[in-house]
């Protein structure tokens, strides 16, 4: 099972930064927090990664707190594309590096 | 970037029949290869994982004889759906995971037996 807590859904202004949490308490020391959305009907969109630092590219900025029981993902300006179903996974090394995918928190952007 | 390519993208298939779903890694190799069914407004459950060469590992509860899983190549994985029923009708994406690139998704098979 995942081992992560999403919200259900969020909103966001379109233009605003996009705050998504996660919580992963359980996490390993090994074990990276991975990013993916997928929009209605399609497959899941990479986003990011991480283990203990913080990380950023063209897409978005993961902050994960430094006991890394819990990280956000930051859409730094959010727009309509963006509203899609935002999935934090940890990556469940010791078990061939599997991804689950647990509930995913729904993101709506709105004008 | 890497690229996972999925056919066909939608089928109707009549109960009773099979349907193979391929999936395609075009720019690097996938050593490993991760099949998922989604139902509407659920999340990605896994079903299986492959890797080239072997057989491939289901998830529990997965019936390994009805969903057929062959990784005969480094770019390439199959599911077929063996005597398909409306029961098996869902979204399936695969997943292709290369040394460099991490796991990339394909975009989605949608099943639906009549």
């Amino acid at each position: 099972d995942a081992k992560t807590t999403q919200p259900p859904s969020m909103d966001c202004a379109e233009g605003r930064a996009a705050n998504l949490p996660c919580n992963h308490s359980t996490i390993s020391g090994n074990e990276y927090v991975y990013w993916y959305r997928q929009i209605h009907s399609q497959g899941p969109q990479y986003i990011i990664h991480g283990l203990k630092n913080n990380e950023t590219n063209e897409m978005a900025s993961l902050i994960i707190t430094e006991d890394r029981k819990s990280s956000t993902l930051i859409l730094p300006h959010a727009t309509l594309r963006d509203t899609a179903v935002y999935y934090c996974i940890v990556r469940v090394g010791d078990q061939g590096g599997k991804l689950i995918f647990g509930q995913g928190t729904e993101l709506s952007v709105k004008p | 970037g890497a690229v996972v390519s999925q056919h066909p993208s939608w089928v109707i298939c009549k109960s009773g029949t099979s349907v193979k779903i391929e999936c395609r890694s075009l720019d690097f190799q996938a050593t490993t290869m991760f099949w998922y069914r989604q139902f509407p407004k659920q999340s990605l459950m896994l079903m299986a994982t492959s890797n080239e060469g072997s057989k491939a590992t289901y998830e529990q509860g997965v019936e390994k004889d009805k969903f057929l899983i062959n990784h005969a190549s480094l770019t390439l994985s199959t599911l077929t759906v063996t005597s398909a029923h409306p029961e098996d009708s869902s979204f399936y994406i695969c997943s292709a995971r290369g040394a460099t690139y991490g796991y990339t998704f394909g975009s989605g098979t949608r099943l639906t037996v009549v």
